[in-house]
């Protein structure tokens, strides 16, 4: 089915970096929303955004939607070891209520 | 809020027989709750969406008579894997999204882990 494209694959970064992950599209999307799941566990909710040009932050997390409505980005600053696990955005279309998901961004943090 | 739970979190099971998961949702009403599928270290593979009071409406490739939805209420969904084969283990996940207007964020419950023996 449709995926979205997301990158990178992973990263592997120093405790305290910035981190910035993408997803992009072909297709508009009506609603952007970016997840984290950890092993063995549901995705759980980072930030949702439902306007193109939203700029969104949730503690040291910020993500937009672009202005296209095809592309969406996460930044997470000063990484912390319990950042570590797989980001996954996701897209729902206009009129629809399914979520398209991007391939997902494995975070590894070193300390 | 918005607390979306799952049971079992772990089943394991004998080839040929039948395996009911459930999806509720704690705090919310959900008219729409939806069942993917998770592979290791892939994303997540929608299967069906459930609707309160209707039949499912399944993805192309996901048979209907195998993966059997029933969402008796706005609070609970359930997914039952009929005569269970190897194949079928893997990482199940429910969402929902609340009946809120304007929104259809969904919110994922904590998945179960299929072993099909």
């Amino acid at each position: 089915g449709q995926q979205l494209n997301q990158s990178p694959q992973s990263m592997f970064i120093q405790e305290g970096e910035d981190v910035s992950m993408n997803c992009t599209s072909s297709s508009i999307f009506n609603t952007w929303l970016w997840y984290k799941q950890e092993p063995g566990e549901g995705p759980v909710l980072l930030i949702a955004l439902y306007k193109a040009g939203e700029l969104t932050s949730n503690g040291r997390l910020t993500a937009q939607f672009g202005i296209t409505r095809k592309d969406s980005f996460l930044n997470i600053s000063a990484s912390i070891p319990s950042d570590v696990g797989i980001y996954f955005c996701a897209g729902q279309q206009i009129g629809g209520n399914k979520l398209v998901f991007g391939a997902g961004t494995i975070l590894r943090v070193k300390s | 809020g918005a607390v979306v739970s799952q049971h079992p979190s772990r089943v394991i099971c004998k080839s040929g027989t039948s395996v009911k998961i459930e999806c509720r949702s704690l705090d919310f009403q959900a008219t729409t709750m939806f069942w993917y599928r998770q592979f290791p270290k892939k994303s997540l593979m929608l299967m069906a969406t459930s609707n309160e009071g209707s039949k499912a409406t399944y993805e192309q490739g996901v048979e209907k008579d195998k993966f059997l939805i029933n969402h008796a209420s706005l609070t609970l969904s359930t997914l039952t894997v009929t005569s269970a084969h190897p194949e079928d283990s893997s990482f199940y996940i429910c969402s929902a999204s609340p009946r809120l207007a304007g929104t259809d964020t969904q919110y994922f419950g904590p998945g179960t882990r299929l072993t099909v023996l």
